[in-house]
């Protein structure tokens, strides 16, 4: 069965960093691409990006391109998405979600990851 | 402002069909695939509904259908039952973009 299990919860304040993980299990993690995406309590989905832990190809949305890292470690079947400085606008869930053939594909997610940033 | 065009709510009674549109532009929908999600709760993982525009993963039934038509997609929900009372989302990649774009999601309403 395939698996996305998403780090917990966060809480950070404005300018602190963060790194939250998505460990996939069940399938060739190396394979698929994984796609972030961001969901602003109360709002709709927006794709951040995605990265193929195969060789760690990287791609943005230019909405996020310059406000976050993704990135994978292929050894242990994890993916990332990274914040060097929060804002109180970053306050979202977050999902990971893997991507089969085709742009905007998606058949697994994680459960999804809140992170609140607040002063 | 979504680049993906929805209504942002829908309604009918069980047992009626229900049809959510999507609107998009020759740099999405028209060349690319049209994908579905359900979120049937606030904060739960999206599920993919319909991909390639009309196909159904497994396990989805086929009360579900998606159609596609130049710069527009739509959803169909055909006996509608109280569980299919969710948001229900449309993306496709976009060329101009080079990302995947999202609609602004339509929550259903069955009544």
């Amino acid at each position: 069965e395939v698996q996305l299990v998403q780090s917990g919860a966060e809480v950070k304040k404005p300018g602190e960093s963060l790194k939250i993980s998505c460990e996939g299990s069940g399938y060739s993690f190396t394979n698929f691409w994984i796609g972030w995406v961001r969901q602003v309590p109360g709002k709709g989905l927006e794709w951040m990006g995605i990265v193929y832990p195969g060789d760690s190809d990287t791609r943005y949305s230019p909405s996020f391109q310059g406000q976050v890292t993704i990135s994978a470690d292929k050894s242990i079947s994890t993916a990332y998405l990274q914040w060097r400085s929060l804002k109180a606008s970053d306050t979202a869930i977050y999902y990971c979600a893997r991507q089969t053939d085709d742009g905007g594909e998606y058949d697994s997610w994680g459960q999804g990851t809140l992170v609140t940033v607040s002063s | 402002q979504s680049v993906l065009t929805q209504p942002p709510s829908a309604s009918g009674t069980p047992g009626q069909t229900v049809t959510i549109s999507c609107s998009g532009s020759t740099s999405n929908i028209e060349y690319n695939f049209v994908f579905w999600y359900q979120q049937q709760l606030p904060g739960t993982a999206p599920k993919l509904l319909i991909y390639r525009n009309d196909q159904r993963p497994s396990g989805v039934p086929d009360r579900f259908s998606g159609s596609k038509s130049g710069t527009s997609a739509s959803l169909a929900i055909s006996g509608l039952r109280s569980e299919d009372e969710a948001d229900y989302y449309c993306a496709a990649w976009d060329d101009n973009l080079n990302a995947v774009v999202f609609g602004g999601g339509t929550k259903l309403t069955v009544l």
